[in-house]
C-alpha cells in the first residue's frame, strides 16, 4: 500500500542534541510538508519542499532544518537552537504543491525533552 | 498568516443525530478550502477539497458546503455514528501555490 511512514513513533530529546524525524512516502509525490501541533494550537507548518532539492521556511522555521535528497524522503532535524521542541510533528505529501490537491499525512512523531 | 476559526472546539452527541460545524476563513484572496478528519491515533485523512463559490460536496453521511464570499464553509455528518467520533480540521489557501493554513478542529464524540 503506498503511503507516509514516520520513524520513530516516539522520540526523546536530551538538552542540547539535535534529532533527526524521518518522512519516507511511496506515493511518487513531489511536494513533502512538516507540520507541528501544540495542544490547543492548529497545525503549523515548519518547512515544506515543492521538488527535490528545493525546499522552503513556513511559519515556524527557526530551529529547525531540513534536506530533500531524494524525492521519498523528507527528514527534519530539531537542533538545539530550538527552545522549545516538545510537539507532535506530522509529515505529508501532496502530488504537486498545487492547493487544488489534498495533502496526505503521516501518523506522526511525539518528540519530548527529558 | 491567515485566521482560520473553526467552531465548536468540541461536540459531543449521540449516536443518529445529525450535526454540522464551520470554518470561518478571510474571504478576500481565497482560492482553496480543505477538510481533514483525523482519528485518535491515526494519520489526517482528506474529505474534500473545495475551490467554487457555492461548492457541494459528499462522501457518505458527510457533506459539505462552500460559501467565499463570506468566508464560511459547513460540514454536515447526518445520522453520526460512533466511527464518526474524530477531530475535523479545515485548512484555507490564498493561492494555488501558497501554504495551508489550519484551523484549530472540531473533535467530534459520538456515543452510542
Amino acid at each position: 500500500d503506498g503511503g507516509i511512514t514516520q520513524s520513530p513513533k516516539y522520540l526523546f530529546r536530551k538538552e542540547g542534541q539535535n534529532v533527526t524525524l524521518s518522512c519516507e512516502q511511496n506515493l511518487n509525490h513531489d511536494a513533502m510538508y512538516w507540520y507541528r501541533q501544540d495542544p490547543g494550537q492548529g497545525l503549523r507548518l515548519i518547512y515544506y519542499s515543492q521538488i527535490v532539492n528545493d525546499f522552503q521556511k513556513g511559519d515556524i522555521a527557526e530551529g529547525y532544518s531540513v534536506s530533500r535528497e531524494k524525492k521519498e524522503s523528507f527528514p527534519l532535524t530539531v537542533t538545539s537552537a530550538q527552545k522549545n521542541p516538545t510537539a507532535f510533528y506530522l509529515c505529508a505529501s501532496s502530488p504537486e504543491a498545487f492547493n487544488w490537491r489534498p495533502q496526505h499525512f503521516g501518523d506522526g512523531t511525539r518528540l519530548s525533552i527529558l | 498568516i491567515l485566521n482560520v476559526e473553526q467552531s465548536p472546539q468540541s461536540l459531543h452527541v449521540q449516536e443518529g443525530d445529525s450535526t454540522n460545524f464551520t470554518c470561518s476563513f478571510p474571504s478576500s484572496n481565497f482560492y482553496a478550502l480543505h477538510w481533514y478528519r483525523w482519528e485518535t491515533a491515526k494519520s489526517p485523512e482528506a474529505l474534500f477539497v473545495m475551490t467554487l463559490n457555492g461548492d457541494e460536496k459528499k462522501k457518505g453521511r458527510i457533506s459539505a458546503t462552500l460559501n467565499t464570499k463570506e468566508g464560511y464553509s459547513y460540514l454536515y455528518i447526518k445520522g453520526s455514528q460512533p466511527e464518526d467520533s474524530a477531530t475535523y480540521l479545515c485548512a484555507s489557501a490564498t493561492s494555488g501555490y501558497s501554504t495551508l493554513t489550519f484551523g484549530k478542529g472540531t473533535m467530534l464524540l459520538v456515543s452510542p
